[in-house]
């Protein structure tokens, strides 16, 4: 069964590194998205790409972040100088259309020390 | 007034017991409603996915929407060991993105 697969499960850097986080969508799949989920706190979107650009995006989602698909399967985002509060799991998601089942990777969790 | 409010738990059960989740809402505006397992470690999987208000039934799961009363439950029938996980509950606008907002989750343990 097709899934989404993201790398690493476990990243860890210091404060005010950049770090790119990685996702491989489901192959057929057309909409991309990043959530995030602080320990202990809800799921929170941050971005949605599609057509190669951002379709929607969320508060939390400022200047030090970025999304990329830099070839026909990876889907990046990139946090240009992280910050302590940027420790969290993040989540890839991806969709056939926009109102189709999201599936969710693993996730890959940030620790910024 | 969050816009999804869940009680986190957690919530312990014996196997083969009839459990019930629960998640109210402030926006009128969700029309989608979902529930998500998340298991530790792991990514959310969607479980139960409705449309407006009225029950779902998908084998021992039952997915509840009342909008007049801004509510929404998850009974689980028969409970096993391996429903043990965090289920979230997720809610999204008509039109637009339907990007979900989600619930804190409530973790669910059901001992043998």
């Amino acid at each position: 069964e097709p899934e989404v697969t993201q790398t690493p499960s476990h990243q860890v850097t210091q404060m005010g590194q950049e770090v790119i986080l990685r996702c491989v969508p489901i192959s057929n799949h057309l909409y991309f998205y990043w959530y995030r989920q602080i320990l202990g706190q809800k799921v929170e979107f941050l971005v949605s790409f599609y057509n190669n650009e951002i379709s929607e995006k969320s508060e939390i989602f400022d200047d030090q972040f970025s999304v990329e698909r830099p070839d026909g399967s990876n889907f990046t985002l990139k946090i240009r100088s992280t910050k302590l509060e940027d420790s969290a799991m993040y989540f890839c998601a991806s969709s056939v259309r926009q109102l189709n089942e999201q599936f969710f990777g693993p996730g890959t969790r940030l620790t910024v020390l | 007034q969050k816009e999804v409010e869940q009680d986190p738990g957690p919530l312990s059960v014996p196997e083969g017991a009839i459990v019930s989740l629960n998640c109210t809402y402030s926006n009128s505006a969700f029309q989608y409603f979902m529930w998500y397992r998340q298991y530790s470690r792991k990514g959310p999987e969607l479980l139960m996915y409705t449309y407006s208000s009225g029950n779902k039934e998908d084998g021992r799961f039952t997915a509840q929407v009342d909008k007049s009363s801004k509510y929404i439950s998850l009974f689980i029938r028969d409970s096993q060991p391996s429903d043990s996980a965090t289920y979230l509950c997720a809610m999204s606008r008509a039109g637009g993105s339907y990007i979900p907002t989600f619930g804190r989750g409530t973790s669910l343990i059901v001992h043998p």
